[in-house]
């Protein structure tokens, strides 16, 4: 079965840290760019970060540029989100995200035709 | 940044009956070159991850019922359930992926 499936959310206090993991199963991760994506309760979606096939090229949302790294280890079909600096406002479920790969045209774009289950990350004091 | 904006917020429709809703980008998403819009839709039902229904404004993705259709071009787009169904009650939402992805704030479809 294609899926992903997200671990290693929980509760930290402001400041602190956490690492997101995301397993891929079913697929090879190493073909797609992949994203990770949040959503604060009762808000719409919004993208954080994304990274390409290779891990050569990494892109982040203002927001979280020079507090989040994304990664990848295409061997163990995993990708990665280590959050640094954590605020209040970064409370939300986080969603592992396979980006569109057109295959006429062999390009990657950012809609999201996968998406994990999610794991919550709440930051509070 | 491209800002998406969505109409209405919520909309209630009778079993069967036709439900529009409209995404508005700050700035055209149409790539001129490639003649391509992007502009995905999603659906997303409570305790769920969103759902790829529809991509370069009107593709609607692999399994997506037929019911489903988007169209539009440049700044402003709309999403059409034909015939709604008790199952398709969720939120839903644009996002354009011409610039960083940037999602809308949600149409929730109910029904009336």
């Amino acid at each position: 079965e294609v899926q992903l499936v997200e671990s290693g959310g929980g509760f930290v206090q402001p400041g602190g840290s956490l690492r997101l993991s995301c397993a891929a199963s079913g697929f090879a991760l190493s073909a797609y760019y992949m994203s990770w994506v949040r959503q604060a309760p009762g808000t719409g979606p919004e993208w954080v970060a994304n990274i390409k096939q290779d891990g050569s090229e990494r892109y982040y949302v203002d927001s979280v540029k020079g507090r989040f790294t994304i990664s990848r280890d295409n061997a163990k079909n995993s990708l990665y989100l280590q959050m640094n600096s954590l605020r209040d406002e970064d409370t939300a479920v986080y969603y592992c995200a396979r980006d569109l790969y057109d295959i006429l045209t062999g390009s990657s774009h950012d809609a999201f035709d996968l998406w994990g289950q999610g794991t919550m990350v709440t930051v509070s004091s | 940044d491209i800002v998406m904006t969505q109409s209405p917020d919520s909309l209630a429709v009778s079993l069967g009956e036709r439900a529009t809703i409209n995404c508005k980008s700050s700035q055209s998403v149409l790539y001129s070159s490639k003649n391509k819009n992007y502009l995905a839709w999603y659906q997303q039902k409570p305790g769920q991850p969103p759902k790829l229904l529809i991509y370069w404004a009107s593709t609607r993705e692999s399994g997506v019922p037929d019911r489903f259709s988007g169209s539009g071009s440049g700044t402003d787009f709309t999403l059409t359930i034909s015939s709604l169904q008790a199952e398709d009650v969720a939120v839903y939402y644009c996002q354009q992926y011409y610039g960083s992805p940037r999602f809308g704030q949600g149409t929730k479809v109910e029904i009336k």
